[in-house]
C-alpha cells in the first residue's frame, strides 16, 4: 500500500540556518503530494503541494519539488526563522491521503 | 470567522464515562473527517463522511460513533472511554476527496481519561 518516509525528528537549527527534511514515498499511480504544517496548539494546515512530476511547490520561503525518478518530495527552507518552529508533514494523495510521521522542527534564535 | 471550530478544547474525564466531541466547518465543505493524534504525533483518520454518508470507517472500536446531523456538522461520540483513548482529536473538512483537495482542520480537542 501508499506510505510516506520522513527523516526523523527532532530537528533543531538556529535561525536562518538552511533546513532540509528528508520525505520519500511509495504508491501506483501518480499520486500528489503535500507539506502540512501543525503550529504548537492548532491543527494542521497546507504548507504547499505540487500534483505531479517535476512541480515545484513553494509558500513561505518554503519549497519541494516532486522527484518520481527518486520518489522524494524534500522540504527546504534558506534561512528559518524562530516563527518557523512546527511540526511539518508530508502527505501523498493515493488511494485515501496518507500522512507521513511528522518531523518536529526547533528554531533557536 | 472560524473555518472548522472544535469543542471542546480540553476534555478531561474519567474512564468509563461517555463523551461527545462537536465539529463545525462554515467553509461549505461536502466532505467532514476525524483524526487522531497521539502523543509521538502520528495522524490516523477514523472516519470520514460525504455530504452525510460515511465513506471511510477505518479499524476503530465501535465505542466510537460519528453522527454528522448534516454536510456542517460531523460529531464523534465515545462510549465506556477508556485509558488509550487519550489523544488529540482533529475534525477537518474538504471540497470533494481528501484526495483532491486540502483539508481544513479544527485546532483540535485534547482528551485526557484519567
Amino acid at each position: 500500500g501508499d506510505s510516506v518516509t520522513q527523516m526523523e525528528g527532532p530537528v533543531t537549527l538556529s535561525e536562518e540556518a538552511f533546513l532540509t527534511i528528508n520525505c520519500t514515498y511509495t504508491a501506483t499511480g501518480y499520486p500528489s503530494l503535500f507539506w502540512y504544517v501543525q503550529y504548537p496548539g492548532e491543527g494542521l494546515q497546507l504548507l504547499l503541494k505540487a500534483t505531479k512530476a517535476d512541480d515545484k511547490g513553494s509558500n513561505k520561503g518554503f519549497e519541494a519539488t516532486y522527484r518520481k525518478e527518486t520518489t522524494s518530495f524534500h522540504l527546504e527552507k534558506g534561512s528559518v526563522q524562530v516563527s518557523d518552529s512546527a511540526v511539518y508533514f508530508c502527505a501523498l494523495s493515493g488511494s485515501r491521503l496518507t500522512f507521513g510521521e511528522g518531523t518536529q522542527l526547533t528554531v533557536n534564535p | 470567522d472560524t473555518a472548522v471550530s472544535q469543542t471542546p478544547k480540553y476534555l478531561v474525564t474519567q474512564m468509563g464515562n461517555d463523551k461527545s466531541i462537536k465539529c463545525e466547518q462554515n467553509l461549505g465543505h461536502d466532505t467532514m473527517y476525524w483524526y487522531k493524534q497521539d502523543s509521538k504525533k502520528f495522524l490516523k483518520i477514523m472516519f470520514s463522511y460525504n455530504n452525510k454518508e460515511l465513506i471511510i470507517n477505518e479499524t476503530v472500536p465501535n465505542r466510537f460513533s460519528p453522527k454528522s446531523p448534516d454536510k456542517a456538522h460531523l460529531n464523534l461520540h465515545i462510549n465506556s472511554l477508556e485509558l488509550g483513548d487519550s489523544a488529540v482529536y482533529f475534525c477537518a473538512s474538504s471540497q470533494g476527496s481528501q484526495e483532491e483537495s486540502p483539508l481544513h482542520f479544527g485546532n483540535g480537542t485534547r482528551l485526557t481519561v484519567t
